[in-house]
């Protein structure tokens, strides 16, 4: 099982849509939680750290559920900018702290 | 300010040859990481420096790889003999000293091993 799980997509949604992407880490003693988004030749860029209580940021929320260890996160009144690739990220922390964990990415289209 | 630099930008190079990748991280940032990412592939941790503490090698995927940090500043990544399947683009980060602080990425260095 890979330690970071995600739904590759593509996703490809109308201007305007809601659309949510879900995660899964298996090592229940990850400590923190990030969303990076990557444009196509670019570096990931952080888009939002997740926080236990759920946290928003303008257009976009992000929900951590540790008892499923579950990450999503949701793009609502979707723009032609918001197509990329989405990562889920994970530091386990502890020993291994700095060491991020990137799941494969969910790659989402936005069109007219 | 100024973000985490990379150098070069795209290395092209013959099987067998030995290759240097340099990182500058962000001024302040005491916590450097290199990170590969191969095409179709999600981001592979490859090795991290904080301080002055012995780094993370654990990433590194064979004895070819090593990297140094010089002056807790610039990194150097090494990849000596290189493979084919040593292409791939490799991501510099850097973070302020607390283990769980955000990551910044350089834009990467694209090797290709012909």
């Amino acid at each position: 099982r890979k330690e970071v799980e995600q739904d590759p997509g593509p996703f490809n949604v109308p201007e305007g849509a809601t659309v949510a992407f879900n995660c899964t880490y298996s090592n229940s003693a990850s400590q923190s939680f990030f969303w990076y988004r990557q444009d196509c030749r670019k570096e990931p860029k952080l888009l939002m750290s997740v926080y236990s209580s759920g946290n928003e940021d303008g257009r976009f929320t992000a929900q951590l559920n540790r008892a499923s260890q579950y990450i999503s996160l949701l793009i609502r009144d979707s723009k032609l900018s918001d197509s990329a690739t989405y990562l889920c990220v994970v530091n386990v922390g502890g020993t291994s702290y700095g060491k991020l964990t990137f799941g494969q990415g969910t790659i989402l289209t936005v069109h007219p | 300010g100024a973000g985490v630099s990379q150098s070069p930008s795209n290395k092209v190079t013959e099987k067998g040859k030995d290759v240097e990748l340099r990182c500058d991280p962000i001024s302040g940032h005491t916590a450097l990481y290199w990170y590969r990412q191969s095409l179709g592939q999600g981001l592979e941790f490859l090795i991290y420096f904080q301080g002055n503490s012995a780094p993370d090698k654990s990433g590194l995927p064979s004895d070819r790889f090593s990297a140094e940090r010089t002056g807790g500043s610039v990194s150097t990544l090494t990849i000596q003999r290189t493979q084919q399947e040593d292409s791939a683009v490799y991501l510099c980060a850097s973070s302020l000293w607390t283990s769980l602080a955000t990551q910044y990425f350089g834009p990467g260095t694209r090797l290709l091993v012909l």
